[in-house]
C-alpha cells in the first residue's frame, strides 16, 4: 500500500529553539496533508489542512505563527514548531489522503522541549 | 457536524476470549468510517474501513466491524483475543478530513 514517511520520530529540544518534522508521501502525490497533535493519553486532534502550494489552513485554537506549515510539494508537508515550549511536547503525526476514502499515516514524532 | 464517540476508555479481557470496542458516530450523511490501531510510541495502522460497500467490513489480524444505520453504530470485534491486540484504538469518521473518537484501550490478560 501507500507509504507515507515522517521524520523524524523522535526529537528533544532546548526550550526557545525551532523544530521542523517532514511528511513525504513516498510513491504517490499529495496535494493535500493533514497535521494532527496527540497529547498523552488523550486522542488525536486536527492542527492544520496543509495544502500544496497555497496557505495552510489551521483549526481554531492553534497558533499559525507557531505552527509554520509549509507544502513545497505534492510529496512533502513540514511543520515548524518555532520558539518551543515545553507545553508544546506532545506526538505529532501527518496524514496524507489516498483516492475517495483513506488516509496513511506517517509513524508520528514525539517532540519533548527541556 | 461529524462526531464520534468511543464508550469506553478501557476494556480489559483474557486472552483467547472475544473483544467489543464500540463506537457510535453522529453524521448527516453516510460517512466513511475506520478502526486504527495505535501501539505504544508508534504510529497509526489501518484496521478496517466501512466505505458503504458492505455493512459487515473484515479487517487484518482477525478484527471486523459492522455498520449499523440504525443503531449509528460501527463497534469493533474479534472472536479471540491476543497478547499482541493490546493497544489502544481509535475509531475515526470523516472522509480526508479525519475526526477521531478518543481512543479505547485494549488490555489483554494471559
Amino acid at each position: 500500500g501507500a507509504v507515507v514517511s515522517q521524520h523524524p520520530s523522535r526529537v528533544i529540544c532546548k526550550s526557545g529553539t525551532s523544530v521542523k518534522i517532514e511528511c513525504r508521501s513516498l510513491d504517490f502525490q499529495a496535494t493535500t496533508m493533514f497535521w494532527y497533535r496527540q497529547f498523552p493519553k488523550q486522542s488525536l486532534m486536527l492542527m492544520a489542512t496543509s495544502n500544496e502550494g497555497s496557505k495552510a489552513t489551521y483549526e481554531q485554537g492553534v497558533e499559525k505563527d507557531k505552527f509554520l506549515i509549509n507544502h513545497a510539494s505534492l510529496t512533502l508537508s513540514t511543520l515548524t514548531v518555532t520558539s518551543a515550549h515545553p507545553e508544546d511536547s506532545s506526538f505529532y503525526i501527518c496524514s496524507a489522503p489516498y483516492g475517495a476514502t483513506e488516509a496513511f499515516f506517517g509513524q508520528g514524532t514525539r517532540l519533548t522541549v527541556v | 457536524a461529524q462526531s464520534v464517540t468511543q464508550l469506553d476508555s478501557h476494556v480489559s479481557v483474557s486472552e483467547g476470549t472475544p473483544v467489543l470496542l464500540r463506537c457510535n458516530y453522529s453524521s448527516s450523511y453516510s460517512p466513511s468510517l475506520f478502526w486504527y490501531v495505535q501501539h505504544p510510541n508508534k504510529g497509526l495502522q489501518l484496521l478496517l474501513k466501512y466505505t458503504s460497500a458492505a455493512t459487515l467490513v473484515k479487517g487484518i489480524n482477525g478484527f471486523e466491524a459492522e455498520f449499523k444505520k440504525s443503531e449509528t453504530s460501527f463497534h469493533l470485534t474479534k472472536p479471540s483475543a491476543h497478547m499482541s491486540d493490546a493497544a489502544e484504538y481509535f475509531c475515526v469518521g470523516g472522509f480526508q478530513k479525519l475526526v477521531f473518537g478518543t481512543g479505547t484501550r485494549l488490555l489483554v490478560s494471559p
